[in-house]
């Protein structure tokens, strides 16, 4: 079964340092989401593409946070600089055209900002 | 979207059936009710939705209300593996593309 896979799973780093995640959706998966959890509350949504192009990053702390997905497929999430309040789980998931645009989801990378 | 409330907590026995209610009053009628669990440290996952028939798969049974105002989610024999937060989500299905709104979700614990 196709799934959306995510790197790294965990990932501890220091604030002020830079992070990067990185998603790889379901083949032909033109919809791409990321999200983040804090703990204890549900996901939000940081920012979310259709191909290359963002279609809502109205959430995403772009003072610190930027995604892209350069070429419609894969996608990086980076945090320069992080803070202690960033850390969360990261999570990615795809959606197709078709059908009925339920999300896939992958298993997450959680970040620890020390 | 249409805001869902859904209880913090239910307890559920072994292999019993456990039915998790929602709230969606304010439900639009091209809105669909979707639910989705995470288990603890994974990505959500999808089980099942519905418009307004009741639905079922092989994960769970979904039954809605006639005048959509609320649902509710059965797992018919639940298991430990069923532990989980489970979220109510009401989303305007064949918009491929929308993202999903989640709110804080129920947890169930299934205990032996």
């Amino acid at each position: 079964e196709a799934e959306v896979a995510q790197s790294p799973r965990y990932k501890i780093t220091e604030k002020s340092q830079a992070v990067a995640f990185w998603c790889d959706p379901i083949s032909g998966h033109a919809t791409l989401y990321w999200y983040r959890q804090i703990l204890g509350q549900g996901p939000e949504l940081l920012v979310q593409f259709q191909d290359e192009s963002v279609v809502d990053d109205s959430q995403l702390p772009k003072d610190r946070f930027s995604a892209e997905r350069l070429k419609g497929v894969d996608s990086t999430l980076k945090i320069q600089p992080a803070e202690l309040g960033d850390s969360a789980m990261y999570l990615c998931a795809s959606s197709s055209q078709a059908g009925t645009g339920e999300l896939f989801f992958g298993e997450g990378s959680r970040l620890t900002v020390l | 979207d249409a805001k869902t409330t859904q209880p913090t907590s239910m307890d559920c026995a072994e292999g019993r059936a456990a039915n998790l209610p929602c709230n969606h009053s304010t439900i639009s009628g091209n809105e669909y009710v979707y639910w989705y669990r995470q288990i603890h440290s994974q990505g959500p996952q999808y089980i099942i939705h519905g418009l307004k028939n009741n639905e079922t798969n092989e994960m769970a049974s979904l039954i809605i209300t006639e005048d959509r105002k609320s649902s509710t989610l059965i797992l018919p024999h639940a298991t430990l593996r069923d532990t989980a937060v489970y979220y109510c989500i009401v989303r305007v299905a064949g918009q491929a593309g929308t993202a999903l709104i989640f709110g804080k979700g129920t947890t169930l614990s299934v205990s032996s």
